[in-house]
This record gives C-alpha cells, sequence and structure tokens, in this order.
C-alpha cells in the first residue's frame, strides 16, 4: 500500500492567515492526489483532485500544488468556517489511502 | 448531485456480521460512471477504504480486510450493501457510504458521501 503522511498533524492559526499543509506521499503517483475537508460529526468534503483541481462551489482560497511525492494545500487567508481537519488521499493504486490528518485550530 | 444514505444496526456483538446498506438518490447507482464505495473512519483516526463495486463489475476490496467482506447491488432499489463478517472491536467505527468517480482526464475521487453511520462492535 502506498502510505500517505502529512505534516503537520495540527496548527494553530488566526483568522487571516495563510495556512500551508503538506504531503508526502511513499512511492510517485504523478498527481493522483486529493484533498478533502472534515468537520466534526460530518462527512468528508472534496476540496481538490488531481493535485490541483478546484472543485465547484470551493471558495478559491484554497489551492493545490505538488506532483510525484511532494504535495501542498494552501488557504491564502484563513475563515471561521475553514477551522476543520483535512486529508490527502492517493487514487494512484488500490487500496487508494488517506493522509492521517492535518487538524486546523484557532489561534 | 447524489446523495447517499447509510442504514444498518448500531450495535453489532463480537463474532458477527456487520451489515449496512447505503441508499442512492438523486441519481441512478447504474450510471456508468459511477463506482459505490464503503469506507470507515475509528475515532480520531483517519479514513480506511473498505472496497467499491462497479454496477457490471466485479468488487474490489481492500486486502487488509482479506475475505471478511462482501459488497453487493441491488439495481432495482438503487441501493448497495456490505457485510462484514467476524467482526472484533477494532471493527467499532464510523461507517461511509461514497461515490466514486473518474474524471474526464482519468483522475479518481470520492465526490459523494453519506453522513456516516456509527457502529459499535460490543457484547
Amino acid at each position: 500500500d502506498i502510505q500517505m503522511t502529512q505534516s503537520p498533524s495540527s496548527l494553530s492559526a488566526s483568522v487571516g492567515d495563510r495556512v500551508t499543509i503538506a504531503c508526502r506521499a511513499s512511492q510517485n503517483i504523478n498527481i493522483f492526489l486529493n484533498w478533502y475537508q472534515q468537520k466534526p460529526g460530518r462527512a468528508p468534503n472534496l476540496l481538490i483532485s488531481a493535485a490541483s483541481s478546484l472543485q465547484s462551489g470551493v471558495p478559491s482560497r484554497f489551492s493545490g500544488s505538488g506532483s510525484g511525492t511532494d504535495f501542498t494545500l494552501s488557504i491564502s487567508s484563513l475563515q471561521p468556517e475553514d477551522f476543520a481537519t483535512y486529508y490527502c488521499q492517493q487514487s494512484y493504486s488500490t487500496p487508494p489511502t488517506f493522509g492521517q490528518g492535518t487538524k486546523v485550530e484557532i489561534k | 448531485q447524489v446523495q447517499l444514505q447509510e442504514s444498518g444496526p448500531r450495535l453489532v456483538k463480537p463474532s458477527q456480521t456487520l451489515s449496512l446498506t447505503c441508499t442512492v438518490s438523486g441519481g441512478s447507482i447504474s450510471s456508468g460512471s459511477s463506482y459505490w464505495n464503503w469506507l470507515r473512519q475509528p475515532a480520531g483516526e483517519t479514513l480506511e477504504w473498505i472496497g467499491r463495486l462497479f454496477v457490471s463489475g466485479s468488487p474490489n476490496n481492500n486486502p487488509s480486510l482479506k475475505s471478511r467482506v462482501t459488497i453487493s447491488i441491488d439495481t432495482s432499489k438503487n441501493q448497495f450493501s456490505l457485510k462484514l463478517d467476524s467482526v472484533t472491536a477494532a471493527d467499532t467505527a464510523i461507517y461511509y457510504c461514497a461515490r466514486g468517480i473518474y474524471d474526464s482526464r482519468g483522475y479518481y475521487y470520492f465526490d459523494s458521501w453519506g453522513q456516516g453511520t456509527l457502529v459499535t462492535v460490543s457484547s
């Protein structure tokens, strides 16, 4: 299985801050990388597919980049509704696997 | 966009079979571009993919669950189901059904999810 490692595991930030979350794959996954946001008690919500393709309805302050083994999710100006846990997920091979998550908390 | 809803017993005894159903609305489960998935998330942990089924294909399951998993589809009811045999406390988790799709470039992702249902394995 391909292992996905996110960093940091958690971070504290203020409204308006720029936030960056890293995700590393244990092998080359091209751009077969998705990002999800999960709020407490809710199902994950797809933000970005294919490393950088923003899903319809997702605010433009979210962006994704990277290829190969190293990927980044950025939030340009953190909003109150962005406090959540974020997961990366590879779809390069079966089984699809997720990172351990990055919890974004209010400073 | 399709909506998905999980249903089934919330409490299962050790060694028994966990059974869940996912009802799909707002679209046909026979859609040629949709794969129907089960995933789970133990409390405070990350997500684990259990398996998927395409309406006209063979299921794919996570090898980590060995042969305990059966995923089936009922097109007449627009539902798909999960059976997980010989459960233990380690199978306690929130179980999600989700749709997976390939976009026009061949990239795959989970675009619609059920709300999730907590299943506890306990005597």
